[in-house]
């Protein structure tokens, strides 16, 4: 079974349009993350959350909205697609607290790479 | 704010040898984590080595071992008995300690690997 699974693998959209991107864990954990991955590779932390706090990175537009209906799911929901968003999209769980990260490395998704056209 | 450095984007490596990835890091805290992450053209983010910054010992999974210099806040990354699968982008990443934002995963721009046969 797949750790972390994210679908569709692929997202091919027009400008202006909405999306999401779901993603899912079953390895018990209680962190969830969406980094992006640009065109040349660079992967930049999104959000975070646990479960009890969102953690936003500030850097990132409010047209990115994450949304949790319970610990094993974080999906991302995309309004007004522009072509800037063209990325690959990396959804991770990882064990955390809150309080300290623990040595636990964070497990990926395959990554969905969405084309704003 | 703690930045992850790889100063080498691309690097090659004849078949059976070894080859060393570089990696410093800057932070202001004395505990974090730090990783080594296998990215091939799958798209696949895979784990290949850990080291707790509190062990003096540097970490060894295989074929893969690390040269960890608290001090010099350096991470580097020794691939012995290169074979074609390590072919890839290597991420270097560090996770604080302490939860919340600091708990999130920073990455380094990473280095192309090829491997000659």
């Amino acid at each position: 079974d797949t750790a972390v699974s994210q679908t569709p693998k692929y997202l091919v959209t027009q400008m202006g349009n909405d999306k999401s991107i779901k993603c899912e864990q079953n390895l018990g954990h209680d962190t969830m993350y969406w980094y992006k991955q640009d065109s040349k590779k660079f992967l930049k932390i999104m959000f975070s959350y646990n479960n009890k706090e969102l953690i936003i990175n500030e850097t990132v537009p409010n047209r990115f909205s994450p949304k949790s209906p319970d610990k094993a799911h974080l999906n991302l929901h995309i309004n007004s697609l522009e072509l800037g968003d063209s990325a690959v999209y990396f959804c991770a769980s990882s064990q955390g607290t809150g309080t300290y990260s623990y040595n636990s490395p964070l497990h990926f998704g395959n990554g969905t790479r969405l084309t704003v056209t | 704010a703690q930045t992850v450095t790889q100063s080498q984007p691309e690097m090659s490596v004849q078949e059976a040898e070894t080859v060393t990835l570089s990696c410093t890091y800057d932070t202001s805290e004395s505990d974090y984590y730090l990783f080594w992450y296998k990215q091939p053209p799958s798209r696949q983010m895979i784990l290949v080595i850990r080291q707790e910054a509190y062990k003096q010992q540097n970490a060894t999974e295989n074929r893969f071992s690390v040269n960890f210099q608290k001090a010099a806040k350096s991470f580097s990354l020794k691939i012995s008995d290169s074979q074609l699968g390590d072919a890839a982008m290597y991420f270097c990443a560090y996770r604080g300690f302490y939860g919340g934002s600091q708990g999130n995963l920073i990455f380094g721009k990473g280095t192309k690997l090829s491997v000659k046969p």
